[in-house]
């Protein structure tokens, strides 16, 4: 089976640094994805990583360990336009499994 | 551009009603796919297609059927047998059937019922 835990809802301050934690446990893997969704809008792709280690991309970086099977998605200089759901999502067998998504919320 | 195209926004189902969702990309993608999400639950697979003329059924299927006549389109039927269809469906497409490829999203359908 899959299961994917992540918190509901986190909240930081605008300029500020917030780590997002997702933890999996399912029976294929063949790398992890983390999707930002601001409400009512449709997901977009932000990282994928299939090696242990920090992936950095601008002002997300994403970091997996595929040992202990958790990843997180780290955010730095928050802006009020980060406030959005971040949706973390395990791939194997030809399918996605998509966490709850954990809703951040910005404040000035 | 090349995207993906949902149709329409917002959609309402009166009771024993079949109604079809539209999902049209123009990304020369071969893989497609849909979802439901419900408020404070993950994307949940309904259905899924490698290629045209085929099709896999995702971890809740039932009450929905698909079809893949062409490469670009994969529409969602949502069949009265589904007896709680309100929700927000989303179309996505990869492409290929490697699971290393990103999927990309359509703007969604918001379904509810009369």
């Amino acid at each position: 089976g899959q299961n994917i835990d992540q918190p509901t809802e986190m909240t930081a301050t605008e300029g500020a640094i917030v780590q997002i934690n997702c933890t999996y446990q399912t029976s294929g893997f063949n790398g992890l994805f983390w999707y930002q969704q601001h409400a009512g809008e449709a997901p977009t792709f932000l990282s994928y990583n299939v090696l242990d280690g920090l992936e950095e991309k601008g002002r997300f970086s994403s970091f997996l360990s595929r040992s202990k099977g958790y990843s997180y998605l780290l955010l730095k200089e928050l802006q009020m336009k980060d406030s959005a759901s971040y949706l973390c999502a395990v791939s194997g067998f030809q399918k996605l499994v998509f966490g709850t998504g954990t809703r951040l919320l910005v404040s000035p | 551009d090349g995207g993906i195209t949902q149709s329409p926004k917002y959609l309402f189902r009166k009771e024993g009603q079949n109604v079809t969702l539209s999902c049209e990309q123009n990304l020369n993608h071969d893989a497609m796919y849909w979802y439901r999400q419900d408020p404070g639950q993950g994307l949940r697979l309904i259905y899924y297609s490698q290629i045209v003329n085929d099709f896999q059924k995702g971890d809740i299927a039932e009450g929905y059927s698909v079809s893949r006549e062409k490469k670009e389109s994969f529409p969602l039927t949502v069949t009265s047998a589904q007896k709680n269809p309100t929700a927000f469906y989303l179309c996505a497409s990869s492409p290929t059937r490697g699971e290393s490829q990103p999927q990309h999203f359509g703007d969604g359908t918001r379904l509810s019922i009369l």
